[in-house]
């Protein structure tokens, strides 16, 4: 079984720039989570799809970053226009169900760095 | 709001030691409650978890104990081996579906051969 994946691995750009990164999770899972990670800190959610829908959004950032999923497969995470401290990994995770013991697999990240 | 605390933030045994790493959470509704072990360059990966209606879990040299009253949960990793040097996360979640993980900031275990 292909696990989640995540593209790019790695990303760098200027502040002010726009970055989108893809998350591509297990096939048949519905839910699809988007977490971030800042240097030394702890890994911080940042949303829940369920399908196509978005069922929490509560640890998105700010109004910079949109997260699509259109057709309940892949997602998207756009970062527009990136600031510096939106540097860190960007994790995707999915999982079958969500209730509190179905396994979230998590993608290895992308690591964004904003110059 | 909710928030998960983990100590140490790094820790370095010698291989054939034991590693302990404790965790505190705030919210009381939690219930569930998963260690997450990323290597470096990997992506995090579930190696054991363990659910509010038990105290303690053990898979093989792993092992985690939990103290609802308390509010505390712990990792400890019994005969540590080179292989064992990682990034470990603790997280709790509630019960409720839809309910976000909440993770800690995570503990760097060295393991010196």
């Amino acid at each position: 079984e292909a696990g989640v994946t995540q593209f790019p691995s790695h990303s760098v750009i200027e502040k002010g720039q726009t970055v989108t990164l893809r998350c591509d999770p297990i096939s048949g899972h519905d839910n699809l989570y988007w977490y971030r990670r800042v240097m030394g800190k702890e890994i911080k959610f940042l949303l829940h799809f369920v399908k196509e829908s978005k069922q929490d959004e509560s640890g998105m950032p700010n109004n910079r970053f949109l997260a699509e999923r259109t057709g309940g497969t892949y997602s998207t995470l756009k970062v527009q226009p990136a600031e510096l401290e939106d540097s860190g990994v960007y994790f995707c995770a999915s999982s079958q169900g969500a209730i509190s013991t179905d396994t979230q697999y998590f993608g290895p990240g992308t690591r964004l760095t904003v110059l | 709001g909710e928030n998960v605390e983990q100590h140490p933030s790094t820790l370095s045994v010698q291989e054939g030691d034991s590693a302990v790493i404790k965790c505190t959470y705030s919210d009381s509704a939690s219930n569930y409650f998963p260690w997450y072990k990323q290597e470096l360059g990997k992506r995090p990966q579930l190696i054991i978890d363990i659910r509010s209606n038990v105290g303690e879990k053990k898979d093989q040299r792993i092992a985690v104990t939990l103290n609802k009253t308390a509010k505390h949960f712990s990792l400890h990793i019994t005969e540590t081996q080179p292989e064992d040097s990682a990034v470990y996360f603790c997280a709790a979640r509630r019960a409720t579906s839809y309910d976000k993980v909440i993770f800690g900031p995570g503990t760097s275990l060295s393991v010196i051969p």
